[in-house]
């Protein structure tokens, strides 16, 4: 039971340009949200995150946006740099503290 | 710089041998735990700990997989006998506990033949 989704595999943008992830989840006792990036060969690393209590936060070029009523939640990067090019995992926290990930989305940023 | 470590890197084993994965958690963090990683299931979570005490295992099959913390410095995952299909990269994270945000180390590539 899938309870983190991330439907698009893969997402090619030009560098300079925005790069859209976007997030569904089905638990609606999830309170926490991450997003974390993953370079070949390397562990997931943390990138940026918000509480339930927010819809928005941002940190340089990064934005996460969070609807509640729609489940969903997005991440924005801009502008997308080459050094941007990696999987985008979005995870969800439960009240105990366990993360819930997506599948990933690979991303490709292009000269 | 802070971070989580993770012995061996990679692992080679034939079937039905045993195999130890060690994790040094970020120092001062009290809950850690043991994802795999594999290409139909994506990262599943299999052992948390919470200041040493294991508080959920369900993702981890009980009758060859064990989890420890010896210390508050060394988590192991072991698994015995190990078959083909535990074939995956093993990754350790760490976290304070006073967030969410868990820190995840390099991983374990194991491959089973």
């Amino acid at each position: 039971d899938q309870q983190v989704k991330q439907n698009s595999p893969s997402l090619s943008v030009q560098e300079g340009r925005i790069s859209i992830l976007n997030c569904d989840y089905t638990n609606s006792m999830f309170d926490y949200f991450l997003w974390y990036k993953k370079y070949p060969a390397e562990g997931p690393t943390f990138l940026i995150s918000i509480s339930s209590i927010k819809d928005k936060n941002e940190d340089g070029r990064f934005t996460v946006f969070l609807n509640k009523s729609a489940k969903h939640l997005s991440l924005h990067i801009v502008p997308s740099q080459p050094g941007d090019s990696a999987v985008y995992f979005c995870a969800a926290s439960d009240s105990w503290g366990k993360l819930q990930f997506g599948a990933g989305t690979q991303v490709v940023v292009t000269p | 710089d802070a971070r989580v470590t993770q012995t061996p890197r990679d692992k080679v084993t034939e079937m039905g041998q045993e195999v130890t994965m060690r994790c040094q958690p970020i120092l001062g963090h009290n809950t850690v735990f043991w994802y795999r990683q594999t290409m139909m299931q994506g990262l599943e979570l299999l052992a948390y700990f919470r200041n040493r005490a294991p508080l959920d295992d369900s993702g981890m099959p009980k009758d060859r997989f064990s989890a420890e913390m010896p210390d508050a410095t060394l988590a192991t995952l072991k698994i015995q006998p190990s078959e083909p299909r535990d074939s995956a990269v093993y990754f350790c994270a760490s976290g304070s506990g006073s967030t969410d945000t868990q820190y995840f180390g390099p991983g374990t590539r194991l491959t089973v033949l």
